[in-house]
């Protein structure tokens, strides 16, 4: 497969649940992101892994903790989310200092109930 | 503070008429502007992108217009077919190695037959 994984796709969690979402790129890219998509707000960027190195935290609560155990694969681990929390979770890579195109999985529908 | 502004929110054209986006920045040290294309229940793909240093990029019937003085750029749909109907976005990105993408806030465009 090509491109950038995102699972799963949808996700219904509890505010007590703890549950992980997974991200892997096939395109060798050295750079990995998190973002969050809600409605009528722009793309907020959340972590940013650059050679496995944690970059950027966008001031992000710490009840989303990311983890990035090699330049292929990316997870956000949630727990104790709240339901304003309820948002399209969007991984993408890229490549440092390479040509600035991201590239986007099809991201993680998540509903906090 | 929301660093590009993007307009309008929403857009309907007519088939075989021209769609245009707007979106305007603050940060003159951006130097690298791509435009996003997303399809309900799929991440934002890369459209087409615009250096500073250039007034206006062309491919097919996707056109970028980059106005430095004024900073402000745009999107122009030529020919809008049904298959444009899709969510655009506008970012900018500052500095060569620094990857953080600012996006702009979204256009829904929906073409008409």
């Amino acid at each position: 497969e090509t491109g950038v994984t995102q699972t799963p796709r949808h996700l219904v969690m509890g505010m007590t649940n703890k549950k992980s979402l997974k991200c892997e790129q096939h395109l060798g890219h050295n750079a990995m992101y998190w973002y969050k998509q809600s409605a009528k707000k722009p793309l907020e960027l959340m972590f940013v892994y650059n050679f496995k190195e944690q970059t950027e935290n966008n001031s992000v609560p710490s009840r989303f903790s990311p983890e990035c155990p090699n330049s292929s694969h990316l997870f956000l681990h949630l727990h104790t989310l709240q339901p304003e929390d309820s948002a399209l979770y969007l991984c993408a890579s890229s490549q440092v200092q390479g040509n600035y195109g991201y590239t986007f999985g099809s991201g993680t529908r998540l509903t906090v109930v | 503070q929301q660093q590009v502004k993007q307009s309008p929110q929403s857009l309907i054209v007519q088939k075989g008429g021209i769609s245009i986006i707007n979106c305007a920045y603050e940060n003159t040290a951006f130097d690298y502007f791509p435009w996003y294309q997303q399809f309900p229940g799929k991440g934002p793909a890369l459209l087409i992108a615009i250096r500073p240093d250039v007034s206006e990029k062309k491919e097919g019937r996707f056109t970028i217009s980059f106005n430095k003085s004024a900073k402000q750029f745009s999107l122009h749909i030529m020919d809008s077919q049904p298959g444009d109907s899709a969510t655009y976005f506008c970012a900018a990105i500052e500095g060569f190695g620094n990857e953080k993408l600012t996006f702009g806030t979204g256009t829904r465009l929906t073409i008409i037959p």
